[in-house]
């Protein structure tokens, strides 16, 4: 089956210690996307590749990266964690256009010790 | 300030009876919306979608309609399920796939 996949599902790291979260697609998508969600809320979007073009929310903090060597993988870079980073981080892919759904991964759960 | 707005964080209902889930937008500049079904442990899935050329799309037992002058749209399920229990997110798409998410609402489906 065609799908999303995050790796790890569980990550923890220390305060302050860089950590990266994987996202891989095998359905050949041209759009892919880093959401971040805390309990109850909204996934709230980080940034979007559409191909290799990188595109970054305005209220996206400097300390998250992301990271598109190819199409089929996208990795979020978090280069100094704090507590209040400690959120699920879902990954998700589209096709691109307005009426195109968006296929997401299981997310990865980043905890903050 | 949030542009997708699910006002009821819960419902719950009675296994064969319609479930009733709103959402409300306040950007004009929406012109599509999209439903999200989300299990524990696993990522959202799409559920359904409209156009804001259209008022109503159906899908099976989902069917959502869109009230293009309240800036509000819905989504109902007939009958209620127990498998249908899951948290739905509602979506607005405005450019470039991009989507704003509402906060959610729990559907709890009694047997």
């Amino acid at each position: 089956d065609a799908m999303v996949i995050q790796n790890p599902r569980y990550q923890v790291t220390q305060f302050g210690k860089p950590v990266t979260l994987s996202c891989s697609q095998t359905l050949n998508h041209n759009v892919m996307y880093w959401y971040q969600q805390k309990s109850s809320q909204a996934p709230k979007l980080l940034f979007h590749y559409y191909d290799k073009d990188f595109n970054n929310e305005a209220d996206t903090p400097d300390n998250f990266q992301s990271r598109r060597p190819n199409t089929s993988f996208c990795f979020l870079d978090i280069r100094s964690p704090g507590l209040g980073d400690a959120a699920m981080y879902l990954c998700a892919t589209s096709r691109g256009g307005e009426d195109q759904p968006q296929h997401f991964g299981d997310g990865t759960r980043l905890s903050i010790l | 300030d949030q542009q997708v707005k699910q006002n009821s964080p819960s419902l719950s209902v009675q296994e064969g009876r319609i479930s009733i889930l709103n959402c409300d937008y306040t950007n004009s500049m929406f012109d599509y919306f999209l439903w999200y079904k989300k299990y524990p442990a696993e990522g959202p899935t799409f559920l359904i979608s409209i156009s804001s050329i259209k008022d109503k799309n159906e899908d099976g037992r989902f069917t959502v309609f869109l009230n293009k002058s309240a800036k509000h749209l819905s989504l109902h399920i007939v009958p209620s399920q127990p498998g249908d229990s899951a948290v739905y997110f509602c979506a607005a798409s405005a450019n470039a796939g991009k989507s704003t998410f509402g906060d959610g609402t729990t559907l709890t489906v009694k047997p």
